[in-house]
């Protein structure tokens, strides 16, 4: 099974609206989590990570992102999606007792002017 | 600082050649790592490094190979390229692994294309 989910290939969204990108994760224990994104023949940049405390999460360029244990998910969120925010967007969790992060096939978001 | 640079940024090689590629940090890590990008497969680690002078399997090593060449720099070596090694390769750094929650850092790619 997958460490980790994004389950939507794209994204759609009006420049102005809310972004959403959705993540689930399926490990054990303690999970940290990452999010990253890359710009078009650009490496991964870092966004944000939740280790533990605060369940939501708060990152670069406005982007936040919210832990649900219940739910097992890690979903980045943009209140006001700008043409800029145009990129793929990777979620990333550490596995358990392995010294690697596992990372999601990525989410491509594009933000309509 | 520079971050994680890597070199070279594209080749193209022809079956059975060899090729190193080249990676350094400057921001005093001591894990680093090799991932490669497929389309609809997300980064899978090749290798990975903990600390100088140690070198682990990640989860596609077949037809790889890696050296530790001191604290800053991290070569991956392709000894007889295929054109199943056609991608997109990344470096990257943390100043201790990912079971401490510390943040990877990426260099910026180089794209391999084997024909």
């Amino acid at each position: 099974a997958q460490s980790v989910a994004q389950p939507e290939d794209q994204v759609n969204v009006a420049e102005g609206n809310p972004l959403t990108v959705k993540c689930t994760y399926s490990v054990s224990g303690n999970p940290y989590l990452f999010w990253y994104v890359q710009y078009p023949n650009r490496g991964l940049q870092f966004l944000l990570k939740y280790i533990t405390g605060d369940n939501l999460v708060k990152g670069s360029y406005g982007f936040e992102a919210e832990f649900n244990k219940s739910q097992t998910s890690f979903h980045l969120k943009k209140p006001s999606a700008l043409v800029s925010d145009s990129a793929l967007y990777f979620c990333a969790v550490r596995i358990p007792g392995n010294n690697r992060l596992a990372f999601g096939k990525g989410n491509q978001v594009v933000v309509i002017p | 600082n520079a971050g994680v640079t890597q070199t070279p940024k594209f080749q193209v090689l022809k079956t059975g050649q060899s090729m190193t590629l080249q990676c350094a940090q400057d921001m005093n890590h001591n894990s680093m790592y090799w991932y490669r990008q497929d389309p609809g497969m997300g980064l899978r680690l090749i290798y990975y490094s903990a600390s100088e002078g140690t070198t682990d399997k990640g989860e596609v090593p077949n037809g790889y190979n890696v050296s530790r060449l001191n604290k800053r720099e991290f070569s991956l070596r392709l000894e007889s390229a295929a054109p199943s090694q056609t991608s997109v390769y990344f470096c990257a750094s943390s100043e201790k692994g990912p079971t401490s929650g510390n943040t990877i850092y990426f260099g910026e790619g180089s794209w391999l294309t084997v024909v």
